[in-house]
């Protein structure tokens, strides 16, 4: 299995364009997660789903991030407008059930100029 | 409160000590927990599972005090190669798959 596949690897994009971030998790996974990682804050969860279902986003910063997962191998995240102050390292990660190891991917280092 | 803390660090101890990392969680439901390793700009990938009885894997030793709702992380015989942030994770849902992560202790090992 290749693993948790998200592109792009890197965006460089003007504040108030729309981002979307793509995730692939690993077949046979049936959690998934979006976490984004910056030097101030660490790695906070964004957002999760369940068998393809957000069942928290409590963590997703305001409405301009919004995610989906229309089905179980492909998720997307994506922040509309964008703003600076979203440059950050964007990682999903998928696991089995609730108690094993997520897997990430090797994330998305968005910068918003 | 977090959900999950830990010291920020940065530990910067001398090759072959011993370093030991603690981890705080809030929720007592909390039923599985993780140590991941994250080297500089790489993904978080997992270290150990962190047991009730408590494990070992080689120099790592992880410990889980749940009565004070606590993990820790026990490295002996540290190695240059050890040098990396070490991240405390915690499932704090039990009915879900709520994955928390503490923001890291950066622990580098010097020669």
């Amino acid at each position: 299995d290749a693993g948790v596949i998200q592109s792009p690897r890197h965006e460089v994009t003007e504040m108030g364009q729309e981002v979307t971030l793509r995730c692939k998790p690993i077949s046979g996974h049936n959690s998934l997660f979006w976490y984004r990682q910056t030097m101030m804050r660490g790695l906070e969860l964004l957002i999760y789903f369940n068998n393809n279902v957000p069942i928290d986003d409590s963590g997703m910063p305001e409405d301009r991030f919004s995610a989906k997962m229309p089905n179980a191998s492909f998720s997307t995240l994506k922040i509309q407008p964008s703003e600076p102050r979203d440059s950050a390292v964007y990682f999903c990660a998928s696991s089995t059930t609730a108690n094993t190891e997520a897997f990430f991917g090797q994330g998305t280092r968005l910068t918003v100029v | 409160r977090k959900e999950v803390e830990q010291d920020p660090g940065p530990f910067n101890v001398p090759e072959g000590a011993t370093v030991a990392f603690n981890c705080t969680y809030s929720n007592s439901a909390s039923q599985s927990f993780f140590w991941y390793r994250q080297d500089c700009r790489k993904e978080p990938k997992l270290l150990m599972s962190v047991y009730s009885s408590g494990n070992e894997d080689g120099r790592f030793t992880a410990q889980l005090n749940r009565a004070s709702q606590y993990i820790s992380l026990l490295i002996r015989d540290s190695k240059l190669s050890d040098s990396a942030t070490y991240l405390c994770v915690v499932n704090v849902d039990s009915s879900a798959s709520k994955i928390i992560f503490g923001s890291g202790t950066r622990l580098s090992i010097r020669p």
